[in-house]
C-alpha cells in the first residue's frame, strides 16, 4: 500500500526555472492538499482540491498552481522558482475535509 | 490570519518522564489535532480531537481539546527513545478548509 507517493524526493532548481512537483494517493481520498515547511513555521497550505476538477487556495498560494485532473494526482508546479520558495514540500491526502491527512514523505526544494 | 502559539519550542528529557505541550489560538478552532514528524518524513497524525473539552488517548498519548475552543494540550507518558521527533499542533475552523499548524515542538529523549 503506497499511501501518498511524493516525486522527487531532492530538486535543485535556478531562479526563473518552472518544474512540477508531483504528487500521487491510492487510497481514493478527495480531498488532497499541498503544504510547505519552512524552519521554525511549521506547515503552510499553498493550495487544496475537494475533488477532481475542483481547486482552491490556501493561506500562501502565490508562485504556485495546481490541477486536479483525477482523484489520483495533484500535481504542483512553480512557474518561475525563486529563492523565496526554498523549501520542504509536503502533499497530503484526506478521505474527509482536510484533517485527519496523510503526508508524503516530501520534496527537498533548493532555488539557487 | 490564524496563529498558532505551540510551546515549548524544545524539550530534552529522560527516558521514562512524562511530556506536556500546548498550542494556543487567538482563533476558535472546531477541530485540534496533533502530528508527529520523523527526520525526513512526512507528519503522521496522533489523535484528532473534535468536541470542545474533549479527552482523547492513543496508547501513551492523551491530548485534550481545550472548553473555549482556543488551546489543545499533548502529554505523553513515560517516554521512550523512539518518541523523539517534532511534534506539531493543527487546527481548522468552521467553514473553512485552511488546517493552520503551529511551529512545532522538538522533542529529545535521552537514553
Amino acid at each position: 500500500n503506497a499511501g501518498v507517493t511524493q516525486t522527487p524526493k531532492f530538486q535543485v532548481l535556478k531562479t526563473g526555472q518552472s518544474m512540477t512537483l508531483q504528487c500521487a494517493q491510492d487510497m481514493n481520498h478527495e480531498y488532497m492538499s499541498w503544504y510547505r515547511q519552512d524552519p521554525g513555521m511549521g506547515l503552510r497550505l499553498i493550495h487544496y482540491s475537494v475533488g477532481a476538477g475542483i481547486t482552491d487556495q490556501g493561506e500562501v498560494p502565490n508562485g504556485y498552481n495546481v490541477s486536479r485532473s483525477t482523484t489520483e494526482d495533484f500535481p504542483l508546479r512553480l512557474l518561475s522558482a525563486a529563492p523565496s520558495q526554498t523549501s520542504v514540500y509536503f502533499c497530503a491526502s484526506s478521505y474527509e475535509g482536510i484533517t485527519e491527512a496523510f503526508f508524503g514523505q516530501g520534496t527537498r526544494l533548493t532555488v539557487v | 490570519g490564524q496563529q498558532l502559539n505551540q510551546s515549548p519550542q524544545s524539550m530534552f528529557i529522560q527516558e521514562g518522564e512524562d511530556v506536556s505541550m500546548n498550542c494556543t489560538s487567538s482563533s476558535i478552532f472546531n477541530t485540534w489535532l496533533w502530528y508527529k514528524q520523523d527526520p525526513g518524513e512526512g507528519p503522521v497524525l496522533l489523535i484528532a480531537l473534535y468536541k470542545a473539552g474533549e479527552l482523547t488517548s492513543n496508547g501513551r498519548l492523551t491530548a485534550q481539546f481545550g472548553i473555549t475552543r482556543k488551546d489543545s494540550f499533548l502529554n505523553i507518558s513515560a517516554s521512550i527513545p523512539s518518541d523523539v521527533g517534532i511534534y506539531f499542533c493543527a487546527g481548522q475552523s468552521y467553514n473553512n478548509n485552511d488546517m493552520r499548524f503551529g511551529a512545532g515542538t522538538r522533542l529529545t529523549v535521552k537514553p
